[in-house]
């Protein structure tokens, strides 16, 4: 994998369900994964920085698994709420590039 | 309050008249960043800078400028704008993004060039 991919681009859920997004970045010379949240109209904010294989992070009802290995880490939402609604954006940080290279995000939209 | 603060919020000009659109953090962060945003295509990083007068193209430079000559500045100058570079521009600054440290980021710069 060359770039940050993440899956789906887009998803609809109903008030209550819980759900999780899949984001893929180049395992080579990994330093850390980043997951943001970004509401309309806002800027992003940061959720989670991950940085060692096998990390689990948590904040309320988001939490974020990685591994690093494979080159995958996973976003979970539980209970989502309307409030959730916004662009959940993974990036990576690669030794290689010095960048922090962004997937393109998945939209969330939550129905009451 | 720990801030990014970038100016101007929206910004309309023509093409080839030169502009400058300023960042400032106020956290004492190492890397500043500046990332514009078209529909489909994700935040692109355009430039970045690991210190002081330390500066390095992103993935799409072509058509910018940037300065670091002072930490908590770093702008973002575009000598002749052109049509192709109307997007939202986020500048964004971290203390360290490989060890653990999330990006802040500005509240954007919607720019049209006509």
């Amino acid at each position: 994998i060359l770039n940050v991919e993440q899956s789906p681009q887009s998803l609809h859920v109903q008030e209550g369900d819980s759900t999780n997004f899949t984001c893929s970045f180049p395992s080579s010379n990994f330093y850390a994964l980043h997951w943001y949240r970004w509401e309309t109209a806002k800027s992003p904010e940061a959720l989670f920085v991950m940085t060692l294989n096998g990390d689990e992070k948590k904040k309320g009802r988001i939490s974020a698994t990685l591994n690093t290995k494979e080159g995958y880490s996973y976003l979970y939402i539980k209970g989502s709420q309307p409030e959730d609604s916004a662009t959940y954006l993974c990036a990576s940080y690669g030794g290689a590039t010095n960048k922090l290279i962004f997937g393109t995000g998945t939209l969330l939209a939550v129905q009451p | 309050e720990a801030q990014v603060t970038q100016n101007p919020r929206y910004l309309i000009t023509v093409t080839g008249k030169k502009l400058t659109v300023t960042c400032s953090q106020n956290m004492n962060h190492e890397y500043m960043s500046w990332y514009r945003q078209d529909p489909g295509l994700g935040l692109r990083q355009i430039y970045y800078s690991m210190n002081v007068e330390v500066t390095d193209k992103g993935d799409v430079p072509e058509g910018y400028k940037v300065s670091r000559k002072e930490k908590r500045n770093f702008p973002l100058i575009l000598e002749s704008p052109s049509p192709n570079q109307t997007s939202l521009y986020f500048c964004a600054s971290s203390l360290w993004p490989d060890r653990g440290d999330g990006y802040t980021f500005g509240s954007g710069t919607r720019l049209t060039v006509v």
